[in-house]
């Protein structure tokens, strides 16, 4: 069954490092997503992309914060200047023609971010 | 976006069946609803989706009255590997799923 593979599993920085978290959406999946989530709270929506730009994203998705596709499969978010409130797990997702149709998001298995 | 709510958390026994029940007042006429599951240090994944009456698959079923003010997902004979946060979502906010806290199931054995 086709997945939405992120790396790295685990990541541990520095307060002011820059981190990009990396994702291989599933390949005939059109929308991109990025969100997080801090240790005990809900999944909270961060990014998404589409066509190869970004169509919308949240108060949370701030000048840190980037995301690219720099090839035909990969998704990168970046985080510029880590802080320590950055630290959580972050989910990548994709899904086919858009949630109007099919109300389906494919999440990857996340990649943790610990800042210290 | 059409607020849900649903019980903080629920416990349960191996066995049994479990229905854990979303209310949506304000769903607009277009909205499906859909549930997802969550369990620790892993990404939602989708249960299942619905409009109206009765929707089943192999892991749930989905009960929606005919006013559509509230939906129950029912999970038969759950295991111990049933327990984790279950979501109901309600319509889209633009292109998007908003998550609210969920309910966390535990099954006991």
């Amino acid at each position: 069954e086709p997945e939405v593979t992120q790396t790295p599993s685990h990541q541990v920085t520095q307060m002011g490092q820059e981190v990009i978290l990396r994702c291989v959406p599933i390949s005939n999946h059109l929308y991109f997503y990025w969100y997080r989530q801090i240790l005990g709270q809900k999944v909270e929506f961060l990014v998404s992309f589409y066509n190869n730009e970004i169509s919308e994203k949240s108060e949370i998705f701030d000048d840190q914060f980037s995301v690219e596709r720099p090839d035909g499969s990969n998704f990168t978010l970046k985080i510029r200047s880590t802080k320590l409130e950055d630290s959580a797990m972050y989910f990548c997702a994709s899904s086919v023609p858009g949630l109007q149709d099919t109300g389906e998001l494919f999440f990857g298995e996340g990649s943790r971010l610990t800042v210290l | 976006l059409a607020k849900t709510t649903q019980p903080i958390s629920m416990d349960s026994y191996e066995g049994q069946e479990v229905n854990i029940t979303c209310s949506h007042n304000n769903i607009a006429t277009n909205d499906y609803i859909t549930w997802y599951q969550q369990f620790p240090s892993q990404g939602p994944r989708f249960i299942i989706q619905g409009y109206k009456t009765k929707v089943t698959n192999e892991v749930a079923s989905l009960f929606i009255p005919a006013d559509r003010k509230s939906s129950t997902l029912s999970l038969p004979r759950v295991s111990l590997s049933d327990t984790a946060v279950y979501y109901c979502l309600v319509g889209e906010d633009g292109n998007k799923l908003v998550f609210g806290a969920g309910t966390i199931l535990r099954v006991k054995s």
